[in-house]
């Protein structure tokens, strides 16, 4: 496939589980980001990869919350000890180059995280 | 404060009419602004990008248009279809500026009836 791919789908778990969710982006594109959408809200951005540099991490809610993206291609989201408002739909983009070009990102469908 | 402001927060609308969604923000300066579609359950997939030196942009029946002196911008949708259904978000990135600065508005959820 060509697009973004995200895994799972769907997600539900209890309170205070840990839980992985994985972000396959487009093959050479080398800026990578995570946002979350609760229900009826915008994006909110959670943290950004570009390249070799280091992550920006300004978004992540709480250290709860980790990113990694290995070798530059495939990135995991963490969510250690969650909490129900957790729960949202976490979306991955993906874009050839950094934020300031005017490239779109292009995402995926996202995970739907539940927490009951 | 939201950055963002979108315009109405939903829309019903005949198949076959237009339609103008509105987006008002106050980054400054800024990069680019962007309009994405969004169906219920997918991500956002891209419409239109345009710089601060450009005031319209079109693709297909969806046309965009910017007011950088009045920091407005809008989304202008001819002859609806049912696939429009969706919402429509607007984004303005400031320049040279980390990623948390890429503002999404709340979006503008679209409906057309038959």
């Amino acid at each position: 496939g060509a697009g973004v791919s995200q895994s799972p789908s769907n997600k539900v778990t209890e309170k205070g589980k840990d839980v992985e969710l994985r972000c396959d982006p487009i093959s050479g594109h080398t800026a990578l980001y995570w946002y979350r959408q609760s229900l009826g809200q915008g994006l909110e951005f959670l943290i950004y990869f570009q390249g070799n540099s280091a992550p920006d991490k300004s978004g992540l809610p709480s250290d709860r919350f980790s990113a990694e993206r290995t070798g530059g291609s495939v990135s995991t989201l963490t969510i250690q000890r969650t909490q129900q408002e957790d729960s949202a739909v976490y979306l991955c983009a993906s874009s050839p180059r950094g934020q300031d070009s005017n490239q779109p990102q292009h995402f995926g469908d996202g995970t739907r995280l539940s927490i009951l | 404060k939201n950055q963002v402001e979108q315009s109405p927060q939903s829309l019903i609308i005949l198949e076959g009419k237009n339609c103008t969604l509105q987006c008002n923000y106050t980054v400054s300066p800024f990069s680019n602004l962007r309009w994405y579609k969004q169906d219920t359950g997918r991500g956002p997939v891209s419409l239109t990008i345009m710089t601060f030196s450009e005031n319209t942009k079109s693709n297909g029946r969806y046309t965009a248009t910017l007011d950088a002196d009045t920091k407005q911008s809008s989304l202008h949708i001819t002859a609806s279809q049912l696939s429009d259904s969706a919402s429509y978000i607007c984004v303005v990135s400031a320049p040279y500026s980390s990623a948390s600065k890429i503002i999404f508005g709340s979006g503008t959820r679209l409906s057309i009836r038959p």
